[in-house]
């Protein structure tokens, strides 16, 4: 089965970027979205179709596709970026989700 | 606003059913593809099933493969996930989600506690 390899935990200090990656087979061959949680609450989309930013998310938000990873970036990052992200593709018939991946502001 | 709120959840013994529902509100619930994941406590996001919009396509997870079964009704904007023969590891926060490719709207989430 298709797996999404994301890296457990990211740590950023307040103003600096935060790249989160996400690793799959042949996943620039895919669309990836990202969506942002934070403690109980809903997963919220943040990036789909790999670059695109839904209304209402910030532009220091952003996404890339390329090769076998995917990645996040946060550049200028807030207080209020710190939450666990996931990323997602479409393989095979099935949806799947990355492990997820919290990122800290320090 | 378009939502979606899940109910149905609780707590089942091992073997048990449950069936939850997801009631779409302030969006042509009839034109979207709709999806339940689910997040057990502490853990990543796991999808479960998907169905389109006429559940014409339907497709499941291995994990819960021959065990749920996912369905809608579009005159009453309703999506449901019939869940039998469950497991302690399916306990969980149950989600549905509308699919534009992308999921782009989701509800706050229902908990299923499968325990004895």
């Amino acid at each position: 089965s298709y797996e999404l390899t994301q890296p457990p935990s990211v740590s950023v200090s307040p103003g600096q970027t935060a790249s989160i990656t996400c690793s799959g087979d042949n996943l620039g061959d895919k669309y990836v979205s990202w969506y942002q949680q934070k403690p109980g609450q809903s997963p919220v989309l943040v990036i789909y179709r790999d670059t695109k930013r839904p209304s209402g998310i910030p532009e220091r938000i952003s996404g890339s596709n390329s090769g076998n990873t995917a990645t996040l970036t946060i550049t200028g990052t807030q207080a209020v970026d710190e939450a666990d992200y996931y990323c997602q593709a479409w393989a095979s018939r099935l949806y799947v989700f990355g492990s997820g991946t919290k990122v800290t502001v320090l | 606003e378009a939502q979606l709120e899940e109910s149905g959840g609780g707590l089942v013994t091992p073997g048990g059913s449950l069936r939850l529902s997801c009631e779409a509100s302030e969006f042509t619930f009839s034109t979207y593809a709709m999806n339940w994941v689910r997040q057990a406590p502490g853990k990543g996001l796991e999808w479960v099933s998907s169905i389109d919009s006429a559940s014409n396509s339907i497709f499941y997870g291995d994990s819960v493969k021959g065990r749920f079964t996912i369905s809608r009704d579009n005159a009453k904007n309703l999506l449901f996930l019939q869940m039998n023969s469950l497991r302690v590891e399916d306990t969980a926060v149950y989600f549905c989600a509308r699919d534009s490719a992308e999921f782009d709207l989701w509800g706050q989430g229902t908990l299923v506690t499968v325990s004895s």
